[in-house]
């Protein structure tokens, strides 16, 4: 099956620090990728789809200067965590679907594990 | 807005026990419906996907039925095993392909299934 994977799979940083996190479909092409955040007990919220080439898009209430979306190719979207402070951690997933034949299938990345101090 | 919704928030069974996880959904203008399962600290692995015409699919000892009308959906494991201990999700998508595949999701239920 598809393969979707995230980098790094945790990270801690201070408080001010800015934190990339990049999300890699590694066998297919995906021009659109999805961003969740899961705090603890809780269940996902989708922060922001990405789109291949163009802006991404964000739900609302989330602040597009502060979570920077980045897809610069069909199989990298990155999402930086600007001048992070712990109220933003938490676990950040992404979730690609292959398209084609397999449009209505969404691979899920492994996660990111984001803690700041 | 569309609001999901799953019941019990969290169930402990002994090893044997059939169980239903149940889910509701407030719009019933889904395009399809997933059940997720979640180990702890970690990713979700797709269980089961239920297109909107579809009424039930199953795989292995897992049987997912929806009711697009009402805005239901349950998950019946059966046979339950100390394996199965996870968080189960459940989340309905809008559309196909692009930015309408997003996905929206319950709250979830964790499940301890006693040895």
């Amino acid at each position: 099956g598809a393969v979707v994977s995230q980098h790094p799979s945790w990270v801690i940083c201070k408080s001010g620090t800015s934190v990339k996190i990049e999300c890699r479909s590694l066998d297919f092409q995906a021009t659109t990728m999805f961003w969740y955040r899961q705090f603890p007990k809780q269940s996902l919220m989708l922060m922001a789809t990405s789109n291949e080439g163009s802006k991404a898009t964000y739900e609302q209430g989330v602040e597009k200067d502060k979570f920077l979306i980045n897809h610069a190719s069909l199989t990298l979207s990155t999402l930086t965590v600007t001048s992070a402070h712990p109220e933003d951690s938490s676990f950040y997933i992404c979730s690609a679907p292959p398209g084609g034949a397999m449009a209505d299938t969404q691979y899920f990345g492994p996660g990111t594990r984001l803690t700041v101090l | 807005k569309q609001e999901v919704t799953q019941i019990p928030a969290a169930l402990s069974v002994p090893e044997g026990e059939n169980l239903v996880l149940n889910c509701s959904f407030t719009d019933s203008a889904i395009y399809n419906l997933q059940w997720f399962r979640q180990d702890p600290g970690k990713g979700l692995t797709s269980l089961l996907l239920i297109q909107s015409s579809q009424r039930e699919q199953t795989s292995g000892r897992l049987n997912a039925s929806l009711d697009k009308s009402s805005g239901r959906s349950t998950l019946y494991i059966a046979a339950s095993q100390p394996g199965d201990s996870a968080t189960y999700l459940c989340a309905v998508s809008l559309g196909s392909g692009g930015a309408t595949n997003k996905l929206i999701f319950g709250t979830g239920t964790l499940l301890a299934v006693q040895p």
